[in-house]
Formats: structure tokens, C-alpha cells, sequence
């Protein structure tokens, strides 16, 4: 089983570029999530979804949207790449908002 | 709100030797408690979580993690270490209503 599966797993920006993350899942959850990982800072949410069709925000919503238009796909986008959203970004999945989290390996986003 | 506290940011233990990492968290009712671990380039694993019930949980790779309601805590221990487990821990905890808020992290560094 793939599990939680991102892409890209690199990618290198220039200020004010756009650029949108994948994340799919194969394990029929309802929860999906994506964080960003910085130095010190451990996980920070950025956005979540509770269902097909549902996005929210979470502790760090500014310069991100989200889509969630089937229950297998979360995308985030960077409509305008700022250096400060130069981070590892991880996408993760849950059936219930109480459950466990499955995480996927990273996507490393370095912005110039 | 709640929160998660891990005070060590940096542990360094020989192979062999046992293994604390501490967690504190400030939450007002009893939350759900989870281990997640990082290995270098990788996504976040669960260790092992804490519901209800018995206070001392077991994971996998031969943690355990003891819940003190009366100390706020949730500390991570593993009897002896070996050099697989350097990487990163974190400690998250949530309640059913609301998400997942991660510790900062603690980076374990073993010693040949």
C-alpha cells in the first residue's frame, strides 16, 4: 500500500512564482492535513479537511489555499511563493479527527 | 489553549544505555497523546498513543510512554537504545474536538 504519497518532493521557487503540492492518499480517510516543518518550530498546521468538498484553517493559513475536490486528493497552493514559505511541507491523512495521523515522506520547497 | 512542551531539544545517549524524552502538555481535560518519531528525510511515524485506560501504552521499536495526569505528562522511554533509533521524536497531543498540536521535537543523538 502507498499509504500517503507527495509530490514533488523538491522544488526550488523564485519569489512570486506559484506553484501547487499534491497530496493523495489511498486509504480512504476522511481527515486530511498539511503542516509545515521549520527549525525549532516542530509542526505547524496549515490547513485541513474534514471531508470531500470541506477546507479550514488551521494555525498558519496566510499565503496558502487548499482544495480537496476528491477524498483521495488534498492540494496545497502557493499563489505568490514569499522566501518566508521556504519550509518542508508534510501532508497527512486520519479517518477521524481522533485517530492516528498516516504522514507522507515531506516536500522540501526552498523559495529565492 | 493547549499545549505541548518538550524541554530537551538535543539527547545524546550511548547504544545500549536507556532513554528518557520528556513531554509536558497543559490541556484541561484528559487529551489524546501521541509519539510521533522522524527519521532523517522522512515522514513522521507513530510510536504509540494514549486514549484511556492503562496509563503505561507500549509501540513499536520497544517504546513506552507513561501517562501522569498529576504531572502533565507523557514521557517516552525505551530500556536500551540502539544506533537506529537516532532521529527525531515528537510529542503531540489533542482532544476529540479539536487538532493536533506538536512539540517542537527533541533530536536524540546515539554514541557508538
Amino acid at each position: 500500500n502507498a499509504g500517503v504519497t507527495q509530490t514533488p518532493k523538491f522544488r526550488v521557487l523564485k519569489t512570486g512564482q506559484s506553484m501547487t503540492l499534491l497530496c493523495a492518499q489511498d486509504m480512504n480517510h476522511e481527515y486530511m492535513y498539511w503542516y509545515r516543518q521549520d527549525p525549532g518550530m516542530g509542526l505547524r498546521l496549515i490547513h485541513y479537511s474534514v471531508g470531500e468538498g470541506t477546507t479550514a484553517k488551521g494555525e498558519v493559513p496566510d499565503g496558502y489555499n487548499v482544495s480537496r475536490l476528491k477524498k483521495q486528493n488534498f492540494l496545497l497552493g502557493l499563489e505568490s511563493a514569499a522566501p518566508s514559505q521556504t519550509s518542508v511541507y508534510f501532508c497527512a491523512s486520519s479517518y477521524s479527527q481522533g485517530d492516528i495521523q498516516y504522514f507522507g515522506a515531506g516536500t522540501r520547497l526552498s523559495v529565492l | 489553549a493547549q499545549s505541548v512542551t518538550q524541554p530537551d531539544i538535543h539527547i545524546t545517549v550511548s547504544e545500549g544505555a536507556s532513554l528518557e524524552l520528556r513531554c509536558n502538555y497543559s490541556y484541561g481535560a484528559t487529551p489524546y497523546l501521541f509519539w510521533y518519531v522522524q527519521s532523517p528525510g522522512q515522514g513522521l511515524q507513530l510510536l504509540l498513543k494514549y486514549f484511556s485506560g492503562d496509563t503505561l501504552v507500549q509501540g513499536i521499536k520497544g517504546f513506552e510512554a507513561e501517562f501522569k495526569r498529576s504531572q502533565s505528562s507523557f514521557n517516552l522511554r525505551k530500556p536500551s537504545v540502539h544506533w537506529s533509533d537516532a532521529a527525531e521524536y515528537f510529542c503531540a497531543v489533542m482532544n476529540r474536538d479539536d487538532k493536533i498540536i506538536f512539540g517542537k521535537g527533541t533530536r536524540l543523538h546515539i554514541l557508538p
